[in-house]
């Protein structure tokens, strides 16, 4: 078990440029849920993924957020012309579901996005 | 709508002290609820969870007790070490079927030798 992983750990951009980061789930995980940490603050949920498909994105998740799960494996959330407002800790989590009983989110470590 | 309170912090507590971290919830339907921990340069890790009313999660010398009546889930441990330093958030499910969960703010414990 190697964890939930997400690349870059860090990323530096200028306003109006896009970025596009990546999450490798726990590999039989087939939920993968993406959130976005401020300093100070708690995760706040952007999307979730069951397999393939996208099944909620919160308000949060404006036009110029997508993400995407293509082969219900790793996940991609690319953020387009940035914004100073986009910079914080963007958090991956994957589970499992388990049947009667709430599946445990694993988190991974988070890329931190500046933007200048 | 969902949301999650959890007690204004930092607490800063001296090694074997009793700690207490109040922790309260409104949610629709009937939330799973959970405390995670975040260590210092660490990603968050799932301390504790309760998936119904009474119920009692505990690890690692901590619990907490799903509280209905009182929409409450108050960590607790009665001698913290300096090694629990971190931060503490608390969440739930909100009553939905796939587990997105709502988090509190936040409590930074520090504790001291």
């Amino acid at each position: 078990d190697t964890g939930v992983s997400q690349d870059p750990r860090h990323k530096i951009t200028k306003r109006g440029q896009n970025v596009t980061f990546r999450c490798d789930p726990i590999s039989e995980h087939n939920r993968l849920y993406w959130y976005r940490q401020t300093l100070g603050q708690g995760p706040e949920f952007l999307t979730y993924f069951q397999n393939e498909a996208q099944l909620e994105k919160s308000r949060l998740l404006s036009d110029r957020f997508s993400a995407e799960r293509p082969k219900g494996s790793f996940s991609t959330l690319e953020i387009q012309r940035t914004e100073q407002g986009d910079s914080a800790m963007y958090l991956c989590a994957s589970s499992f579901p388990t049947s009667g009983v709430t599946d445990t989110q694993y988190f991974g470590p988070g890329t931190r996005l500046t933007v200048l | 709508g969902d949301s999650v309170t959890q007690m204004e912090g930092p607490v800063t507590l001296s090694e074997e002290a009793f700690l207490t971290i109040n922790c309260t919830y409104t949610a629709t339907g009937y939330p799973s609820l959970f405390w995670y921990v975040q260590y210092p340069g660490e990603g968050l890790q799932l301390l504790l969870k309760a998936t119904k009313a009474d119920d009692k999660g505990s690890n690692k010398g901590f619990e907490a007790t799903y509280r209905k009546e009182t929409t409450s889930f108050h960590l607790e441990k009665g001698s913290v070490q300096v090694s629990d330093s971190a931060v503490y958030f608390c969440a739930h499910t909100g009553g939905t079927s796939y587990g997105k969960l709502t988090f509190g703010q936040g409590t930074i414990l520090t504790v001291h030798p």
